[in-house]
């Protein structure tokens, strides 16, 4: 089946730091979505990206379909940002969908 | 805007007992996703459910099973509890397959 890897596993940043989170897959999707898991569970969708890029405040992402890969952008980071990232890739195989989701990049943002 | 809405927020049973979580999908969505993430786990596909019939299935145990009723609510029933089944369980809903959104969860802790 299809891997989705993320990297890196693990991040620390000071409050205002720029960074940049990526997300590889083996193989074609139909989508990917970034999620932002918060330290109380929640997973809060931050982007829907098949293709190209999106901007949302201080984040941004970008996906490159055709080279399998997908990045993700925070800049100012803020202790807000804390917690663990997840990319997922959508697949769509014989009239059903889901998403497998990566191995997740943990963010922590110090004041 | 309506959201995903699971319920109960935090579950704790003993082993061996059964459990039952609720997903009420937004409004319209047709699609309803099930998804596992045991600690420190990315989130694993457990079975999804379009226009209430089963579309796909994926780690799911033996020991549970779920469906989907006619006002597009989704039930999974887990029995037979161990102590891995510890874990949040995500419910997530899509129309058409076009972009998931979660719930905040179920905790549930098995003793």
């Amino acid at each position: 089946g299809i891997q989705v890897e993320q990297s890196p596993p693990d991040l620390i940043l000071q409050e205002g730091a720029n960074s940049t989170l990526r997300c590889n897959f083996s193989d074609s999707v139909n989508n990917l979505q970034w999620f932002h898991q918060n330290p109380w569970g929640q997973l809060i969708n931050l982007f829907y990206i098949p293709s190209g890029t999106k901007q949302n405040g201080r984040l941004s992402a970008t996906t490159v379909a055709t080279e399998r890969y997908s990045l993700l952008y925070i800049s100012s980071s803020q202790t807000t940002d804390s917690g663990v990232y997840f990319c997922a890739a959508f697949l769509r195989t014989s009239g059903t969908y889901k998403y497998i989701f990566g191995t997740g990049t943990r963010l922590k943002v110090l004041a | 805007a309506a959201g995903v809405i699971q319920s109960p927020r935090h579950l704790i049973k003993e082993k061996r007992e059964t459990a039952t979580l609720k997903c009420y999908p937004i409004p319209r969505h047709d699609t309803v996703y099930w998804y596992q993430q045991g600690p420190g786990q990315d989130p694993q596909f457990l079975i999804s459910f379009y226009e209430k019939m089963q579309s796909d299935k994926g780690s799911i145990p033996d020991r549970f099973s779920a469906q989907q009723f006619s006002d597009y609510h989704s039930e999974l029933n887990m029995s037979s509890l161990e102590l891995g089944d510890s874990a949040l369980y995500f419910c997530a809903s899509s129309l058409g397959g076009h972009g998931y959104t979660f719930g905040s969860g179920t905790r549930l802790t098995v003793v």
